[in-house]
């Protein structure tokens, strides 16, 4: 069966430092990847997604960049954090194009 | 781009009541699911449902693609059915991407 893993599950970081979220998907090949990020009480937004290896769309002009250096792999970064980055990012997949969403269990990263 | 709108925002109901959750869309959708988001924010996927009915356990959900709507029932509720329910769309036409709904927040009471 297909699992998707996420880490770390809380991160506190200061204004100005880097950051390097990763997700991996196992028991599928090809997956559609996404990063979403959720403000607290709020909906969920999409930030980036890639249909494959080294392909990334990103939704939202932001401090943050995505990668994807491998099939199931998905990196989200930033060189400097802001305030305005805190807030709860979920990783998530689909099999197809428009197929059922599925979501790691998410980070929630504090910038302070 | 395709707007979601969810009801009620939020709802209180007792341990054993019954409920129904609304999700009106405003564009043609290729299609539908629900989530739910418990407490410590885990989101799991419910229903994947384009158009029709399906029933897991206590849950179920209709779309009646249409009329564009959905409803979630969700029958003798527990207190685990807390958290918050979205569901989410995938427009039929264009580069449009999954868009969620503002979600309806339920705590369930013992």
């Amino acid at each position: 069966s297909q699992t998707i893993h996420q880490w770390p599950a809380t991160l506190v970081q200061p204004v100005g430092s880097p950051l390097s979220l990763e997700c991996t998907v196992e028991g599928t090949s090809n997956p559609n990847l996404y990063w979403y990020r959720q403000a607290a009480g709020r909906g969920l937004q999409l930030l980036f997604y890639s249909v494959g290896i080294g392909q990334i769309s990103s939704e939202v002009p932001q401090n943050l960049s995505a990668s994807r250096p491998q099939d199931r792999q998905f990196i989200l970064s930033s060189k400097k954090l802001l305030l305005s980055d805190s807030g709860f990012y979920l990783c998530a997949w689909t099999a197809t194009g428009r197929g059922k969403l599925f979501f790691g269990s998410g980070t929630q990263l504090s910038v302070l | 781009g395709i707007q979601v709108e969810q009801s009620p925002p939020d709802l209180i109901l007792q341990e054993g009541a019954n409920s129904t959750l609304r999700c009106n869309f405003s564009d043609s959708v290729n299609n539908l699911q629900w989530f739910h988001q418990n407490p410590w924010g885990q989101l799991i996927n419910l229903f994947y449902i384009p158009s029709g009915t399906k029933q897991n356990g206590r849950l179920s959900a209709t779309t009646v693609a249409t009329e564009r709507y959905s409803l979630l029932y969700i029958s003798s509720s527990q207190t685990t059915d807390s958290g918050v329910y979205f569901c989410a769309v995938w427009p039929n036409f264009g580069n449009e991407k999954l868009t969620f709904g503002t979600g309806t927040r339920l705590t369930i009471i013992p």
